[in-house]
């Protein structure tokens, strides 16, 4: 079964610091990997989304995550946080084919000024 | 219009109503999905359809009922609710047959 782990409920990060998001996985097959934002009272809005090639994947307002294949991981990262950043980020994976995402628990990020 | 749409935002209902939640997506999806997101839980995913066709049921309360008339329109309806049932339900969209899902604003719901 497909299951997510997001090691950090809360980071707190200063603005300018970089940033990094843990995002572990599991899943028998290649994993379509997502990271989705949600801002308090709203909707997810995608970030980014990991299918095939090149492991590195850029995604809007500067995130960039890393697929790394052997340590079943798919770390979110910028190198400087706005505050307008603060935000719950849920990283999710799913199969090549199928329309069911599992998503992890969530990283709600503070950023301190 | 945004991609997704869902009405109402905010809904507050007694344990003995009926109401319903309505979901419109304007991007051409076939796939529409409902998600429930209570604190301090992981996304549950509660009803997939595909092609107009449910797809899943995650072991859902028979309270909770999905209607999806067309590929455009996923609606919720909800009765005999326990407080427990109280969240953001979120709705969503994507081809079908792809992961790549695009969420609505959700509606805040408590039950009293």
């Amino acid at each position: 079964a497909q299951s997510v782990t997001q090691p950090d409920i809360h980071i707190t990060v200063s603005e300018g610091a970089s940033l990094e998001l843990r995002c572990n996985y599991s899943y028998g097959a290649t994993p379509y990997l997502f990271w989705y934002v949600q801002s308090p009272g709203q909707g997810l809005q995608l970030l980014l989304k990991y299918f095939s090639g090149d492991t590195l994947v850029q995604g809007i307002k500067g995130f960039e995550a890393e697929f790394k294949r052997s340590q079943s991981s798919f770390n979110l990262r910028k190198p400087s946080v706005h505050w307008s950043d603060a935000a719950e980020y849920f990283c999710a994976v799913g199969a090549s084919y199928g329309n069911k995402l599992v998503f992890g628990a969530g990283t709600i990020l503070r950023v301190k000024s | 219009e945004t991609g997704v749409t869902q009405t109402p935002r905010h809904l507050v209902m007694g344990m003995t109503n009926k109401k319903s939640l309505k979901c419109e997506q304007h991007l051409g999806h076939n796939a529409m999905y409902w998600y429930k997101q209570s604190a301090k839980k992981p996304l549950e995913l509660m009803f997939v359809y595909s092609l107009e066709e449910r797809v899943e049921n995650n072991s859902v309360p028979s309270r909770f009922s999905p209607e999806c008339p067309n590929s455009s329109h996923l609606f919720l309806h909800l009765h005999t609710l326990q407080p427990e049932d109280s969240a953001l339900y979120l709705c969503a969209s994507s081809r079908a047959g792809q992961n790549e899902a695009f969420f609505g604003q959700g509606t805040r719901l408590t039950v009293v």
